[in-house]
């Protein structure tokens, strides 16, 4: 089984709805991050978390919030999705100490229509 | 802001070929790893690098972390098509435990 897991796979909305975007864990790491990555762009961090009662913003937090709900599981929330969050969404794991190497999910490629 | 600049931005050589993809700041960097991520996947870890002018080698992938610590090589010899895939770059500036990446390095390997 995989460590790191996301769901959807895959989703298509429309703008103004809200999507949530799920990530859980297996690798009994403290911290956990949300990327999205564009054309061009490369991976850009949303939001990170190093343990259940610290959330931070990344470079790229508006539209979007998180939610730590345990020490495995990390969502992402667009709570009016727009046609430019059009995106693939990574989330990724990191062990306290190890040069913040991380581990990441297959990832959910998002468009908003 | 530390950035990372990856060159070249794409990268498509015949199988056999060796090549050199290159990652560079002007920003020193505690670590420095390098990803492999392919098509529908989320990036892998190939490698970490800690010392300036350390150099790691996996299999037919030979890294180097700059003297200064601000840049890192990754040469691959004998190129294969299952080499095929986005090389990241990542710098772990060390005071806020969060990674830069750099924008990759789209590599093609054709049979």
């Amino acid at each position: 089984d995989a460590d790191v897991t996301q769901t959807p796979r895959n989703r298509i909305t429309k703008t103004g709805k809200r999507i949530m975007l799920e990530c859980s864990q297996t690798k009994g790491h403290d911290r956990m991050y949300w990327y999205r990555q564009d054309p061009g762009l490369g991976l850009r961090l949303i939001y990170y978390s190093f343990d259940v009662k610290d959330i931070n913003k990344g470079e790229i937090s508006d539209g979007y919030s998180v939610s730590r709900q345990a020490q495995a599981k990390f969502s992402l929330s667009l709570e009016s999705a727009i046609p430019n969050q059009t995106a693939l969404y990574f989330c990724a794991t990191s062990d306290t100490g190890t040069y913040n190497e991380q581990f990441f999910g297959p990832g959910t490629r998002l468009t908003v229509l | 802001t530390q950035l990372l600049e990856q060159s070249p931005q794409f990268l498509s050589i015949q199988e056999g070929e060796n090549l050199t993809v290159y990652c560079n700041s002007s920003s020193v960097f505690s670590s420095l790893q390098w990803y492999r991520q392919e098509p529908g996947e989320g990036p892998v870890l190939l490698v970490t690098v800690v010392t300036g002018g350390e150099v790691k080698k996996l299999k037919r992938l030979t890294f180097q972390f700059g003297d200064a610590r601000k840049d890192s090589s990754l040469h691959i010899t004998a190129a294969q098509p299952g080499d095929t895939g986005l090389y990241l770059c990542a710098g772990d500036g060390g005071s806020n435990y969060k990674l830069t990446f750099g924008k990759g390095t789209l590599l093609t390997v054709n049979p």
